[in-house]
């Protein structure tokens, strides 16, 4: 079965610290892609990032970075130097070839930065 | 490009009534999903519409259901509201039926009272 785990409910930090998003998914199948959306106050969830299973290089767009790992099947999610409008719930999320689009998303993760 | 938009954006209905939502998606896109969040369960997968056919259903009871159109816009529908209905309803397009990227919604928010 398919499975995406958060482990970490809510960090907190003060701007300009770097913080690290945990996230490590379960499949099966060998083609899949996973995702980070940052999901704001206002609800609507905002797309981050999306790689393919085939592509283990990290990829920097920012102050944003992410770290995927196949052989630890984690896709950890970094930011550096946070800043407060980086304050969201940020979902690590996982499709796979046999499914359509159909998401399976982790449970979130709560950043709080405070300034 | 205007984005994914949904009406209504919020709603208040009460038990055993029913609701229509509807989603337009990103010109182009053909692929339409519908997801429910809730705090106790977090994002949940209802289902897919591509080229007006469902293509994948989540885990929910017969009492939601959906459609797409010729434009692509959806609706989806849940019958004899129930208050655990209450939730944030996420609608999300993507171009392809694939593994793409889904791009959602505001979402809207019903209140079953």
């Amino acid at each position: 079965a398919q499975k995406v785990t958060q482990a970490q409910t809510e960090i907190s930090v003060v701007e300009k610290e770097d913080v690290t998003l945990d996230c490590v998914y379960e499949t099966r199948d060998t083609t899949y892609y996973l995702f980070w959306y940052k999901q704001p106050p206002s609800g609507e969830l905002v797309f981050l990032i999306r790689r393919n299973s085939f592509d283990e290089q990290n990829e920097i767009s920012g102050r944003y970075s992410w770290n995927f790992q196949k052989s630890t099947s984690s896709f950890n999610f970094t930011i550096t130097a946070s800043q407060v409008v980086d304050s969201a719930v940020y979902f690590c999320a996982l499709s796979w070839r046999e499914y359509g689009n159909k998401l399976v998303f982790g449970a979130g993760t709560i950043l709080r930065v405070k300034s | 490009k205007a984005g994914v938009t949904q009406t209504p954006r919020y709603l208040i209905k009460t038990r055993g009534q029913q609701v229509t939502l509807s989603c337009s998606p990103i010109s182009g896109h053909r692929s339409v999903s519908w997801y429910q969040q809730t705090p106790g369960q977090g994002l949940q997968f209802l289902f897919e519409y591509f080229s007006e056919t469902q293509r994948n259903k989540g885990n929910f009871p017969g009492r939601f259901s959906g459609r797409q159109f010729s434009n692509s816009r959806s609706e989806m529908n849940v019958s004899t509201l129930e208050l655990g209905d209450s939730a944030l309803y996420l609608c999300a397009s993507s171009l392809r039926q694939n593994q793409e990227t889904q791009y959602f919604g505001p979402g809207t928010r019903l209140l079953v009272l």
